[in-house]
């Protein structure tokens, strides 16, 4: 079962707006929460974090949302811009400080000019 | 700091051989290596997972008898896939867990198996 969903698969926004990828989870004990970026034939860069005591986070461009109730987060980039273009992926520790992610399926951003 | 070196980038086996993949924690020590695979357009997907000197625990459905982990020091871990088969074709990435939570998000560069 996928304990970590991502739903939209691609999103296309033009430069200057605002990009909003959505992230969802079905395990309550998950308690920390990231976002990576990602190009192909790459490793995973790491963007943004948040712990589930918190529902924001932000960290220039990049803000992240926790809403527990719904085990739902979301990326916002603001403003965005080409260089975002990348396959964005959202991850979840499992809970103890552990380490080890469970990852969602990935989104493709493409920031057009 | 977290600085993570992974080698091969990437790699093209015969079917029926074996290749070795290297993960190395060049400014931090990792008494934690985990290893994840990602298969084109899919998620990434933990494989294993492996403490400085003892046995590594796998995932369920991956071999462990296929993929060989060695974690002998505390900045070197190495992945082996054995007998290569084309459906090993994937991209390999590992990352180091140190003592301190910050390392625990970083990740290699990733390795290309390409199995023919």
């Amino acid at each position: 079962d996928q304990q970590v969903k991502q739903n939209s698969p691609s999103l296309s926004v033009q430069e200057g707006r605002i990009s909003i990828l959505n992230c969802d989870y079905t395990n309550s004990m998950f308690d920390y929460f990231l976002w990576y970026k990602k190009y192909p034939a790459e490793g995973p860069t790491f963007l943004i974090s948040i712990s589930s005591i918190k529902d924001k986070n932000e960290d220039g461009r990049f803000t992240v949302f926790l809403n527990k109730s719904a085990k739902h987060l979301s990326l916002h980039i603001v403003p965005s811009q080409p260089g975002d273009s990348a396959v964005y992926f959202c991850a979840a520790e499992v809970y103890g400080n552990t380490g080890k992610l469970i990852f969602g399926q990935g989104t493709t951003l493409q920031v057009k000019p | 700091g977290a600085v993570v070196s992974q080698h091969p980038s990437w790699v093209i086996c015969k079917s029926g051989t074996s290749v070795k993949i290297e993960c190395r924690s060049l400014d931090f020590q990792a008494t934690t290596m985990f290893w994840y695979r990602q298969f084109p357009k899919q998620s990434l997907m933990l494989m294993a997972t492996s403490n400085e000197g003892s046995k590594a625990t796998y995932e369920q459905g991956v071999e462990k008898d296929k993929f060989l982990i060695n974690h002998a020091s505390l900045t070197l871990s190495t992945l082996t896939v054995t007998s290569a088969h084309p459906e090993d074709s994937s991209f390999y990435i590992c990352s180091p867990v140190g003592s301190a939570l910050y390392y625990g998000y970083t990740f290699g560069s990733g390795t290309r198996l390409t199995v023919v």
